[in-house]
């Protein structure tokens, strides 16, 4: 069975300050992808960032980087100099290829103040 | 501009009542979800349709049901058999492929009065 757990549940944050939010993940398959999606006040989920299992590069666009790393199961997401608009709830989610294949973690609310 | 489309925003229910949640997009997406959020919760998966006259049943399928007559519609309909269907409920679509991201609508925000 897959599981994503993001054990921060809420981070507060000062404005301009970095921030990482964790991610782990649990899954049998080799093949998987990994995604990051922010949920601001609104609503909407919002896209930010596909990964497949074989491709352990970081990535960085922006103000937002993130660490993959198979090793440890992790796929962390930074934020440097955060800002009031950062503010939201981030959820990582795995997918597989069978079944329902997205599994949603359970969020972490980052709250950044000015 | 292509997107998902929810209605209503706001839907307030009587005890005894189903209501109807619309979900349409334009995306030309095989795939389309609906997943409930409960305050300070992650998403849990209600049903899921693969393609058209085809649907699954996710985590939560009680006291819900859904149709999937054509591409760009996935109606989910919360019945009386719900007990506890105040919730956000956000609904979504993607190419049927795992590797594609899902992209999501706006919500739909379900009260009981």
């Amino acid at each position: 069975a897959q599981k994503v757990t993001q054990a921060q549940t809420e981070i507060s944050v000062v404005e301009k300050e970095d921030v990482t939010l964790d991610c782990v993940y649990e899954t049998r398959d080799t093949t998987y992808y990994l995604f990051w999606y922010k949920q601001p006040p609104s609503g909407e989920l919002v896209f930010l960032i596909r990964r497949n299992s074989f491709d352990e590069q970081n990535e960085i666009s922006g103000r937002y980087s993130w660490n993959f790393q198979k090793s440890t199961s992790s796929f962390n997401f930074t934020i440097t100099a955060s800002q009031v608009v950062d503010s939201a709830v981030y959820f990582c989610a795995l997918s597989v290829n069978y079944g329902q294949n997205f599994v949603f973690g359970p969020g972490t609310r980052l709250s950044v103040l000015p | 501009d292509g997107g998902i489309t929810q209605s209503p925003k706001y839907l307030f229910r009587k005890e005894g009542q189903n209501v109807t949640l619309s979900c349409e997009q334009n995306l030309n997406h095989d795939a389309m979800y609906w997943y409930r959020q409960d305050p300070g919760q992650g998403l849990r998966l209600i049903y899921y349709s693969q393609i058209v006259n085809d649907f699954q049943k996710g985590d939560i399928a009680e006291g819900y049901s859904v149709s999937r007559e054509k591409k760009e519609s996935f109606p989910l309909t919360v019945t009386s058999a719900q007990k506890n269907p105040t919730a956000f409920y956000l609904c979504a679509s993607s190419i049927r492929e795992f590797n594609q991201p899902q992209h999501f609508g706006d919500g739909t925000r379900l009260s009981i009065l």
